[in-house]
């Protein structure tokens, strides 16, 4: 596909499930991004990779909050016994480059709900 | 603290006028800025980009204004069309670091 894709696209977990979220970027780009976009708010920055490397984690709001990208492709987002205040939207983005001066492209986001 | 901030939630327009969008931001540093559009259950769309070199950048009906003087940019959509009814995200950047205001919900009366 030519854009980036996410699964699943909503999610419903018990509170202290363990939930896992995918991304597949767009083919070739080089970084990725994962935000949180909670009701009524613009996307809040969560995590960066440039491949396959971690290289900003400091938006992760606990350590319950953990993404991998291990082959520099796809990426997953896990969270560890979700709360309520995990219920969000969560978006993955891509860019083709190392981030300077260029453009995010998101995908459709999974909307978690954590009851 | 929020570094971009879109102080108008909503926005109404008639169909074939001017909208104006307005974003304010306060890191001087950010030297990239982005308009993303976004329909309900999608993710943002990207829709027009601006370099802090520029004052201005136009494509089509979408023209984005820097005042790096004033921290503030606007998006400009002429004339307004009803399928530009959406909830308008503007977002800042220094190196990989991407901020986002909270949003402007436009919509454009027939």
């Amino acid at each position: 596909g030519a854009g980036v894709s996410q699964s699943p696209r909503y999610k419903v977990a018990k509170r202290g499930q363990d939930v896992a979220l995918r991304c597949d970027p767009i083919s070739g780009h080089v970084s990725l991004f994962w935000y949180q976009q909670a009701l009524g708010q613009g996307p809040e920055f969560l995590t960066y990779f440039q491949n396959e490397a971690q290289l900003d984690k400091s938006g992760l709001p606990s350590d319950r909050f953990f993404a991998e990208r291990p082959e520099g492709s796809v990426s997953t987002l896990k969270i560890q016994r979700t709360q309520q205040e995990d219920s969000a939207v969560y978006l993955c983005a891509s860019l083709i480059g190392a981030g300077a001066s260029e453009t995010q492209y998101f995908g459709p986001g999974t909307r978690l709900l954590v009851l | 603290d929020q570094q971009v901030k879109q102080n108008s939630p909503s926005l109404s327009v008639q169909e074939g006028r001017i909208s104006i969008l307005n974003c304010d931001y306060t890191n001087s540093m950010f030297d990239y800025f982005l308009w993303y559009k976004k329909y309900p259950a999608e993710g943002p769309t990207f829709l027009i980009s601006i370099s802090s070199i520029k004052d201005k950048n136009e494509d089509g009906r979408f023209t984005v204004f820097l005042n790096k003087s004033a921290k503030h940019l606007s998006l400009h959509i002429v004339p307004s069309q009803p399928g530009d009814s959406a909830v308008y995200f503007c977002a800042a950047s220094a190196g990989n670091q991407f901020y986002f205001g909270t949003g402007t919900s436009l919509t454009v009366i027939p």
